[in-house]
């Protein structure tokens, strides 16, 4: 199984901020890579797929870049309905794990 | 709009055997692979199991390889998850999810409680 590691786990920032959080897959996965958002007592929101594909109505500040390994999401301006907790996931091949997450919390 | 409604979750001893089901409306469901992927309380998020558009390929993670059965009906848009010879480590939020490789849309999911 390709393990996916992601850091930091939490991460306290301010509104207005530009943030980054990287993920880290045990092999290269090329560009399989997808991000997502979650809130609490949410399901999971698609924000990346294909390493810096933007989902449908996902808003432009958020970006992915990255192959082979290594992988970074970024949040250009922090808005105050970002802060939630965010997942990598590998889709390179089954089975098609997760990072462990990363909080972001209002500093 | 694309809507996933999971049901069948409880309270199951451990050994114990439960049925989860997925009923899709929204999009042509023969036509996308399915998953579940499982939340444990408070904890991350764990891919479970997938199977193909057609239901002929389907795929599981390690932890419940042998244990846990994935289908799906296309005549009747629901996918489904056989679970047996549960375990307390199988206690989460069970969300059935479009796709496979790219996880578009998900349910709200249905909570497994493995516990005597």
């Amino acid at each position: 199984d390709i393990q996916m590691t992601q850091s930091p786990s939490s991460l306290s920032a301010s509104v207005g901020d530009r943030v980054a959080i990287t993920c880290r897959a045990g092999q290269s996965i090329s560009s399989y890579l997808n991000w997502f958002q979650q809130k609490p007592g949410k399901a999971p929101k698609l924000l990346i797929y294909a390493a810096s594909s933007l989902q449908s109505e996902v808003p432009p500040r958020f970006s992915g870049s990255g192959s082979g390994t290594d992988f970074t999401l970024t949040i250009s301006s922090l808005q105050p309905e970002d802060f939630a907790t965010y997942f990598c996931q590998q889709s390179y091949s089954s089975p098609y794990t997760f990072g462990q997450g990363t909080k972001l919390e209002i500093k | 709009e694309v809507q996933l409604l999971e049901s069948g979750g409880g309270l199951v001893q451990p050994g114990g055997s439960l049925r989860l089901s997925c009923a899709a409306s929204g999009f042509t469901f023969s036509g996308y692979a399915m998953s579940w992927v499982r939340q444990a309380p408070g904890k991350g998020l764990e891919w479970v199991s997938g199977v193909s558009a057609s239901g002929g390929s389907t795929y599981y993670a390690d932890s419940v390889k042998g244990r846990f059965t994935i289908s799906r009906d296309n005549s009747k848009n629901m996918l489904f998850l056989q679970m047996n010879s549960l375990r307390a480590g199988d206690t989460a939020l069970y969300y059935c999810v479009k796709g496979t490789t790219i996880n578009t849309d998900w349910g709200q999911g249905t909570l497994v409680t493995v516990s005597s």
